[in-house]
Order: structure tokens, then sequence, then C-alpha cells
């Protein structure tokens, strides 16, 4: 696609579920970046990818958050045991490497009941 | 670590006036870039403009400039005969150049209203 794609838009999920999150990158795109941005507040880094490489995880806020991109392109976001505090804007971005711009997907907007 | 600080949460201009907002920044880094972008109620990230921090220039972007001052960690967004469709949450964000900082840091962002 043209984009960064990302699904699924809207994602509502009871407390203590799994849910998995799916990042589509621009065609071609090396670098894969997951954010969460709560509301009214500014994107937070997640995870970076570099090809299928996880280099950086850093900003995942516990154990139950974990990200793969097994292939190289497609990326999935899985959050285990799901708490209230989850809930926020799921921002995937991708570029085509190092000091390139990133082109970011719509989102998925995650509610944990 | 690197943080980013907008001051405004909230900024509004009437239509075809000129508005700036405000972005300063911590680093110990001297080879970055520096980035603006405009979040509409759609969500998607849209580039507005970027700034290498080695380029006294400041950049521009058609209706979009910047007021780089490195000594003073202060990266301004200037938008001059704002447009309904200017109206967005705009976020101040900071990269770093070095293979390991890839990732943005934002900050809070500040919410812009154009009044017709």
């Amino acid at each position: 696609g043209a984009g960064v794609s990302q699904s699924p838009r809207y994602k509502v999920a009871k407390r203590g579920q799994d849910v998995a999150l799916r990042c589509d990158p621009i065609s071609g795109h090396v670098s894969l970046f997951w954010y969460q941005q709560a509301l009214g507040q500014g994107p937070e880094f997640l995870t970076y990818f570099q090809n299928e490489a996880q280099l950086d995880k850093s900003g995942l806020p516990s154990d139950r958050f974990f990200a793969e991109r097994p292939e190289g392109s497609v990326s999935t976001l899985k959050i285990q045991r799901t708490q209230q505090e989850d809930s926020a804007v799921y921002l995937c971005a991708s570029s085509l490497g190092e000091g390139r711009p990133q082109h970011f997907g719509d989102g998925t907007r995650l509610s944990i009941l | 670590a690197q943080t980013v600080t907008q001051s405004q949460p909230e900024m509004s201009v009437q239509e075809a006036e000129t508005v700036t907002l405000s972005c300063t920044y911590d680093t110990s880094e001297s080879d970055y870039y520096l980035f603006w972008y405009k979040q509409p109620p759609s969500r998607q990230m849209i580039l507005v403009i970027r700034q290498e921090a080695y380029k006294q220039q400041n950049a521009t972007e058609n209706r979009f400039s910047v007021n780089f001052q490195k000594a003073a960690k202060s990266f301004s967004l200037k938008i001059s005969d704002s447009q309904l469709g200017d109206a967005a949450m705009y976020f101040c964000a900071y990269r770093s150049n070095h293979n390991y900082g890839q990732n943005f840091v934002f900050g809070p962002g500040t919410r812009l209203s154009v009044l017709p």
C-alpha cells in the first residue's frame, strides 16, 4: 500500500485478555517503530526494529508487552493480561532506514474495560 | 535522556493571522534532528517541517517556518496566513542522529484552534 497500515483501527478488550495489534509498513522500509499515545499526550517510544532485528525495546513498559517482526516486514505488538492503564492509541511508523523520515500509520485505539 | 517541552497546551489564532508555537528541548548531543508534526483528529501524524541541528539556516516549508536557536535549545514553529485546516495538535519532536537513538522523543503537544 501507499502508507503504513494498522489494524484493527479500534480494539475493545476486557481486562486480563491478550490483544495483538498489527502494523504493515511501507514496502521496502527497513525501520519500524511502535509508539504509545495516551489521551491528550504526545506519543512515547516503545520499540524499534531494523529489518527483523529488535534493536531497542527500552520503551516497553512491562514484560506483558511483546513485539515481533519475524520476516522484516509486518510487525505485531502483543499485550498480555491487559490492564486499564494499557488503554491508549498505539502508533506504528516506518522509514527507509537510519536518518530517513518516519511515516506514521493511523494508529489502533485500544480500550480496556 | 533527551526531553522535549511544549509550554503552551492550547493556542488560538484568527484565520489569516500568524501564530508561533514554542518548543524547548534538552540534550547533551550535538548531532540531531528536530521536527514539527501535525496530528488532526483523524490521528495520522503528518510531518510539517524538520531541521538538522548542524544547519544554521532555519527551515521553511511554504507557510511554515522555524526559529532554531541551538544554544538556547529552542525550536519554535511559525505558521503564517493561518487556515482553518491548520487546526490540529502540534507535536515537537527530537531524534538523535546516532544509530541507537533512532526513535522520536515527542513533546506533550499544543492544540491549535483557528478561528474564522
